[in-house]
């Protein structure tokens, strides 16, 4: 079973700043990893899919990169409706599995 | 615009059986793989179980035995049978429409509560 390790638990940052998010899976996973975004009361929301394509309609601040076991996702200048918490997640034959999270709050 | 509308949350003890539903709209159904991921109060995201589009069927460790899921083509509909509830079965479920390594749409989800 490939275990997802998200850091840091906490982010806190000010509008504007650039935040910097961490996935590390415990197996390599070449590049099958995705990013989602979940306000409060709100259901999950697609943001990077295979772990750089950006869904639609998810705007351009919003970016991912790597493969094997280190992934990172990376809001270039955050809005005020970027601060959520984010979900990275991986497909190992037939199960998925997410990490536990990365809540980025206004500091 | 995909919609995905779940229902049949409901509040029940330790040992009951509960279906949940999932409307589809917006898609082809019949063409997807779909999903169930539910969400306790406070915590994290936790897949739960997946259906083909030629109707095979995954689970979670945690559920494998006692939950099932099935689909209604006909009727754009996704179910998850529930059966010997636990209390920490308790939570959020979201159906959520796959897309072989990932999940591109969700429904606002349906809340189980199973407490004596």
């Amino acid at each position: 079973e490939i275990v997802l390790a998200q850091s840091p638990a906490t982010l806190s940052l000010s509008p504007g700043e650039r935040a910097t998010l961490s996935c590390r899976a415990s197996q390599s996973v070449s590049s099958s990893l995705a990013w989602y975004q979940q306000k409060p009361g709100q259901a999950p929301r697609l943001l990077i899919y295979e772990a750089y394509n950006r869904a639609t309609g998810i705007p351009a601040r919003f970016s991912g990169s790597g493969s094997g076991t280190d992934f990172t996702l990376t809001i270039s200048s955050l809005e005020p409706e970027d601060f959520a918490v984010y979900y990275c997640q991986l497909r190992d034959n037939w199960q998925w599995t997410f990490g536990q999270g990365t809540k980025v709050d206004v500091k | 615009d995909v919609q995905l509308v779940e229902s049949g949350g409901d509040l029940l003890q330790p040992g009951g059986s509960l279906r949940l539903s999932c409307v589809a709209s917006g898609f082809t159904f019949s063409s997807y793989d779909m999903h169930w991921v539910r969400q306790a109060a406070g915590k994290g995201l936790e897949w739960v179980s997946v259906i083909g589009t030629t109707s095979g069927t995954w689970y979670a460790g945690s559920v494998k035995g006692r939950f099932t899921i099935s689909r209604e083509n006909a009727k754009n509909s996704l179910y998850l049978q529930m059966n010997s509830l636990r209390a920490g079965d308790t939570a959020v479920y979201y159906c959520a429409r796959g897309r072989g390594n990932y999940f591109d749409s969700w429904g606002q989800g349906t809340l189980v509560t199973v407490s004596s």
